[in-house]
């Protein structure tokens, strides 16, 4: 069965500072993977997805993921943060038409 | 192009109570999914519409949630009767026919339930 994990609950990064968000997935075949951003009271915006080739993969708003099959994960990182990316990240793992998300990881940016 | 839409942003009800939520997809979106989150979990899917037809509802609490597309466009998600664990945000996504490949979901803004 597919599952996916985001380790971090909640992530603190200062503005400017990079940020690495983590997530590791389950799944029996080439998985198709996404990066979802949640802001308060918004549903969900799809950053970047993976689906196969170059395993690096970009986003909007400068986001990136790498694709690391040896460790089933997928990591999700910006060199920079600006304050406006504070929101809640949900990463998933689909196949056909199904997807499935993990707990999600909320990113607080300090000043 | 107009986003999936979903009415009312919020709704509080007492439990044992009956609810319906509501969800216009982007036009021309053959395949229609209900999800809901729980507060600080992910979403989980609770129903995949293809045009009017079911595809996945193994995750539906079918004695007390239902949901229809009767004419393959917008849909309606009941619950009846509300339980307190009810409590969520329900989310409305869309996408045209296919794979997630070539057809990514649009989510709409939710819907806010509080069981009382």
């Amino acid at each position: 069965a597919q599952s996916v994990t985001q380790p971090d609950i909640h992530i603190t990064v200062s503005e400017g500072a990079s940020l690495e968000l983590r997530c590791n997935y389950s799944y029996g075949a080439t998985p198709y993977l996404f990066w979802y951003v949640q802001s308060p009271g918004q549903g969900l915006q799809l950053l970047l997805k993976y689906f196969s080739g170059d395993t690096l993969v970009q986003g909007i708003k400068g986001f990136e993921a790498e694709f690391k099959r040896s460790q089933s994960s997928f990591n999700l990182r910006k060199p920079s943060v600006h304050w406006s990316d504070a929101a809640e990240y949900f990463c998933a793992v689909g196949g056909g038409n199904k997807l499935v998300f993990g707990a999600g990881t909320i990113l607080r940016v300090k000043s | 192009e107009a986003g999936v839409a979903q009415s009312p942003r919020y709704k509080i009800i007492e439990k044992r109570q009956s609810v319906a939520f509501w969800c216009n997809p982007i036009s021309g979106h053959a395949t229609l999914y209900w999800y809901q989150q729980i507060l600080g979990q992910g979403p989980k899917l609770l129903i995949q519409f293809q045009n009017n037809g079911v595809v996945d509802d193994s995750q539906l609490p079918k004695d007390r949630f239902s949901a229809e597309r009767l004419k393959g466009v917008d849909s309606t998600l009941k619950i009846q009767p509300a339980k307190l664990e009810d409590s969520a945000v329900y989310l409305c996504a869309s996408s045209s026919a296919g794979t997630l490949k070539n057809s990514p979901l649009h989510f709409g803004n939710g819907t806010r339930l509080t069981v009382t």
